[in-house]
């Protein structure tokens, strides 16, 4: 079972297009975060929302933190082909075992073509 | 600044030799450290996590260790591999209180 589903698994946009994708899950989270990873490379962290609520924008990136703390989603606004790249939610768990063990999405992997 | 070093980046090993994988973090003390394994299609999946030297916490069973010599240094082991060993193999590490993980740049592990 997956804790943290994210949709769609595939994306591929035109330049300019704006797109959302989406983490959900049945679980309450203490704190979730995104990631972008091109192949072959580490997975790099764009962001950590901790609040019911919480919206925080960086650059042309839009993350919200749903309500109950169940769900999130990723906004970009006028998609560049750099924005290329497989988009990562994880979460802590309110009541996991350790407090430092990240649950990982599959991931979406997005295209942006010129 | 704080950096993580992951080696090899590369790796193609025989069915049944060992594995040894290296990680070192710099311009910190006392982190968390983490090996994930991810395989396509299937996200990245936590194999250990370590709070201390010679602390290992194992998240599921497998032909895998790891341990833990110096503050700094992860080091992920196998005394025979596996054909379903293959993979990307991921360190990262986190400050106490701090959420976010720095992943290396990983290890592509063919096991032939």
């Amino acid at each position: 079972t997956q804790l943290l589903e994210q949709s769609p698994q595939f994306l591929s946009i035109q330049e300019g297009e704006n797109l959302t994708v989406y983490c959900n899950s049945s679980s309450v989270f203490s704190s979730l975060q995104w990631y972008r990873q091109e192949p072959g490379e580490g997975p790099v962290l764009l962001v950590t929302v901790v609040t019911g609520g919480e919206v925080k924008k960086l650059k042309r990136l839009t993350f919200q933190f749903g309500d109950a703390r169940k769900d999130s989603s990723l906004h970009i606004t006028a998609a560049q082909p750099g924005d290329t790249g497989l988009y990562l939610c994880a979460g802590i768990l309110t009541s996991g075992a350790g407090s430092y063990q990240l649950t990982f999405g599959k991931g979406t992997k997005l295209s942006v073509i010129p | 600044s704080q950096t993580i070093h992951q080696w090899p980046a590369t790796l193609v090993q025989p069915v049944g030799s060992p594995l040894s994988l290296e990680c070192t973090v710099e311009g910190t003390s006392n982190p968390n450290l983490y090996w994930y394994r991810q395989a396509a299609g299937r996200g990245l999946q936590l194999l250990f996590y370590s709070v201390g030297i010679g602390q290992i916490s194992s998240e599921v069973p497998q032909n895998l260790s790891a341990s833990r010599p110096q503050d700094r240094q992860f080091i992920l082991s196998s005394k025979k591999l596996l054909l379903s060993d293959s993979g990307f193999y991921l360190c990262a590490w986190n400050g106490r209180g701090f959420y976010g993980y720095t992943f290396g740049s990983g290890t592509r592990l063919t096991v032939v």
